[in-house]
C-alpha cells in the first residue's frame, strides 16, 4: 500500500460546480498535512496546511478524518484558474513529508 | 524574498555526457530536498539534506546518481553517465525543518537524447 494514495482524475467539472478530492494515508501517527497545487509545466505550490479541526480559506475548505485517515479539499464556485494538479502531502514515519501523485482538476467553461 | 534557484532551467544533452544540477535553498532553511518528476512515475524523492548532512538517499536511483551540500546555501545533483531513461523535470525544494512546508524551484527540465 502506498504511504499517500489519491484518485489521479481527471475531474472534469463546469464553472461554478463543487468539487472534492480524498487522500487517504497509511501511517497512523502522521501529524502534518498539506494540500499544495502544480499548474501544467510549473512546481509545486502549497496551497494550504490542513488542521485537525479542519480550515477554510476562501473557496477552499480542508478537513482531515483521523479515524478512517483521510484528508479531503473541497473547491466550491470553481473557476477556470482552479485547474490543476492538486497533491496531497502527509509526513511519513520518519517524520518527513510524503507527496501523493496528485488528482487533476479540468474546469471547463 | 528569492525562493529556491535552480539552474539551468533547461538541459538538453547527449547519453554519456556528464550532468551538473544546481540549487540554492531558502537562506535559513535546514532541509533540502532533491525530487525528480515525470508522467509515469510522479514527484519522486532522491534524496534529502538536514543542516548540509545527506540523511536519506535511497531514492536515488543508482550510482550514477549523486548530489552534494557544501554548504548551506548550495546543492548539487549530478548524474554521470546520462541515459535517456533521466529525462524528467528535477526539483529541488527547501524548508525550515523536514517537516515544515516545503518551498520548491521552478525546476530544470532535463532531456538525454
Amino acid at each position: 500500500r502506498k504511504e499517500v494514495e489519491q484518485d489521479p482524475g481527471p475531474f472534469n467539472v463546469p464553472e461554478g460546480a463543487t468539487v472534492a478530492f480524498n487522500c487517504t494515508y497509511s501511517n497512523s501517527a502522521s501529524q502534518s498535512f498539506f494540500w499544495y497545487r502544480q499548474d501544467c509545466r510549473k512546481e509545486p505550490k502549497l496551497l494550504m496546511s490542513v488542521y485537525s479541526s479542519g480550515n477554510e480559506d476562501g473557496r477552499f475548505t480542508a478537513q482531515l478524518n483521523r479515524a478512517s485517515q483521510y484528508i479531503s479539499l473541497l473547491i466550491r464556485d470553481s473557476k477556470l484558474s482552479d485547474s490543476a494538479t492538486y497533491l496531497c502531502v502527509v509526513n511519513n514515519a520518519g517524520n518527513m513529508l510524503t507527496f501523493g501523485g496528485g488528482t487533476r482538476l479540468m474546469v471547463k467553461p | 524574498d528569492a525562493g529556491v534557484i535552480q539552474s539551468p532551467r533547461h538541459e538538453v544533452t547527449e547519453m554519456g555526457q556528464e550532468v551538473t544540477l544546481r540549487c540554492k535553498p531558502i537562506s535559513g532553511h535546514n532541509s533540502l530536498f532533491w525530487y525528480r518528476q515525470t508522467m509515469m512515475r510522479g514527484l519522486e524523492l532522491l534524496i534529502y539534506f538536514n543542516n548540509n548532512v545527506p540523511i536519506d538517499d535511497s531514492g536515488m536511483p543508482e550510482d550514477r546518481f549523486s548530489a552534494k551540500m557544501p554548504n548551506a546555501s548550495f546543492s548539487t545533483l549530478k548524474i554521470q553517465p546520462s541515459e535517456p531513461r533521466d529525462s524528467a523535470v528535477y526539483f529541488c525544494a527547501s524548508s525550515l525543518t523536514k517537516d515544515q512546508p516545503q518551498h520548491f524551484g521552478d525546476g530544470t527540465r532535463l532531456s538525454i537524447l
